[in-house]
């Protein structure tokens, strides 16, 4: 399966600013996913990220908030604009592995980015 | 709207088994994951079913019954390492993935 490299691991951010998180990937990949995952929530996909495309985004998800870049098909961005405590969350991105699993299109994700709002 | 329970917390014995349950409603189907998540690290595959019936995979077996909306994860002979978040996920019609809030076991020793 894919490796996923992502940083920052945590960060540490003040109110109004802005940060980006980088993924990585050891293989080059059709789509790469980005998700939040609040304490003791779900999983909840904010974009999904298309090499040469607009990253489509889910509902509740707007591209100013979000922006994300997809320069190549090893490598994404997202940034987290104009941040609020209520953004402290962990996000991760992953990919899929096509049918690696019984048919089943497998997720890897990054270890995560752990960020703290003040 | 699409739903997937599964319970908050629970606590087994090390050595013991232990069934963790994952009901969902959504809109069609295909295919049930579970995934295994250390505090602090990246959700990892564990099983997928899309067929009724029981999967067994070493000393972890995932069942699905698509007529019930249920599925479990059964883990024997439970180790201190499986202490983690076990995240329940259901492929819908439009392949979107739906994701339980998981759930924490705790293994004592």
């Amino acid at each position: 399966s894919a490796v996923i490299s992502q940083k920052p691991s945590r960060d540490i951010c003040q109110r109004g600013t802005s940060l980006t998180i980088q993924c990585q990937v050891d293989s080059q990949v059709t789509m790469m996913f980005w998700y939040r995952q609040q304490p003791g929530q779900s999983l909840t996909l904010i974009a999904t990220a298309n090499q040469g495309s607009e990253a489509t985004y889910e509902s509740g998800f707007v591209i100013d908030k979000f922006p994300i870049s997809r320069p190549n098909l090893t490598f994404s961005t997202l940034t987290v604009s104009n941040m609020s405590p209520e953004d402290s969350s962990i996000y991760l991105c992953s990919v899929e592995a096509g049918g690696s699993h019984s048919g089943a299109n497998v997720l890897t994700f990054g270890a995560g980015s752990r960020l703290t709002v003040l | 709207g699409q739903n997937i329970d599964q319970p908050t917390e629970m606590t087994a014995t090390e050595g013991a088994i232990v069934q963790i349950n994952c009901t969902y409603q959504t809109s069609g189907f295909n295919g049930l994951f579970w995934y295994q998540q250390h505090a602090g690290e990246a959700p990892t595959f564990l099983s997928y079913n899309v067929l009724d019936g029981l999967e067994e995979k070493g000393r972890f077996s995932s069942f699905l019954s698509r007529s019930k909306g249920y599925s479990y994860l059964l883990l024997k002979e439970l180790q201190m390492k499986d202490s983690a978040s076990y995240l329940c996920a259901v492929r819908d019609s439009n392949y979107q993935l739906i994701w339980g809030a998981g759930t924490k076991l705790i293994i004592k020793p």
